[in-house]
């Protein structure tokens, strides 16, 4: 069955410092991963996703995640984080098993300090 | 944005009341699921849909059905509110969640209040 970690509840960044968000998946068939973003009391959004022609994969607002295969984790990165990115991030999981289920992990809410 | 709509938006009901919230597309696409979202625990799977009648359970689906009869709407029922269905509920479609690059596009979610 398909999984997700999210390793950390909440993070805090000083605003234009590095954003790192960490996720780990299991999955026993080949996975499809996701980022998807929530700001408050708003709808999900997709940032990014897993296609497999590459493991670095670049989304919206400068987010970006590494699919590592060996350490099955896909974690969340940005340059320098903003304001605006403060939210929750969810990781979810897909895989091509038959399930047709998308999983999601607990969430990481994401406060930025100016 | 995805053609979804979920309705109602907002609802307060009382325990033991029949609750009913539809999710329409205009997408035409096969999957569609319920979602429920609750602070710690992310999003939960109640149950799914994967073509007209088709349905399965997700992992929170006890106290909840559904049911599909065409493409366009997947209506989720609570036959006895209860206080601890109290939540947020999201609709989502996918075009084919098997086939990698398939993302869900996500409604903008109906808060409901068992009171």
């Amino acid at each position: 069955a398909q999984s997700v970690t999210q390793l950390d509840s909440h993070v805090s960044v000083s605003e234009g410092t590095p954003v790192l968000l960490r996720c780990n998946y299991s999955s026993s068939y080949s996975p499809s991963l996701f980022w998807y973003v929530q700001h408050p009391n708003k709808g999900l959004q997709l940032l990014l996703k897993y296609t497999s022609a590459a493991t670095l994969v670049k989304g919206i607002n400068g987010f970006e995640a590494e699919f590592k295969k060996s350490e099955t984790s896909f974690h969340l990165t940005k340059p320098s984080a903003h304001m605006s990115d403060a939210a929750e991030y969810f990781c979810v999981v897909s895989d091509d098993s038959g399930t047709y289920k998308y999983i999601f992990g607990t969430g990481t809410r994401l406060k930025v300090l100016a | 944005d995805a053609g979804i709509t979920q309705s109602p938006r907002h609802k307060v009901t009382e325990t033991g009341t029949p609750v009913t919230l539809r999710c329409h597309q205009t997408e035409n696409h096969r999957y569609m699921y319920w979602y429920r979202q609750d602070p710690g625990h992310g999003l939960r799977l109640i149950h799914y849909s994967y073509g007209v009648k088709d349905t399965d359970k997700g992992e929170v689906s006890d106290g909840y059905s559904v049911s599909r009869s065409k493409t366009e709407d997947f209506l989720l029922t609570l036959e006895s509110a209860t206080s601890s269905q109290t939540s947020v509920y999201f609709c989502a479609i996918s075009f084919n969640p098997g086939h990698q690059k398939t993302e869900a596009f996500f409604g903008q979610g109906t808060r409901l209040t068992v009171v």
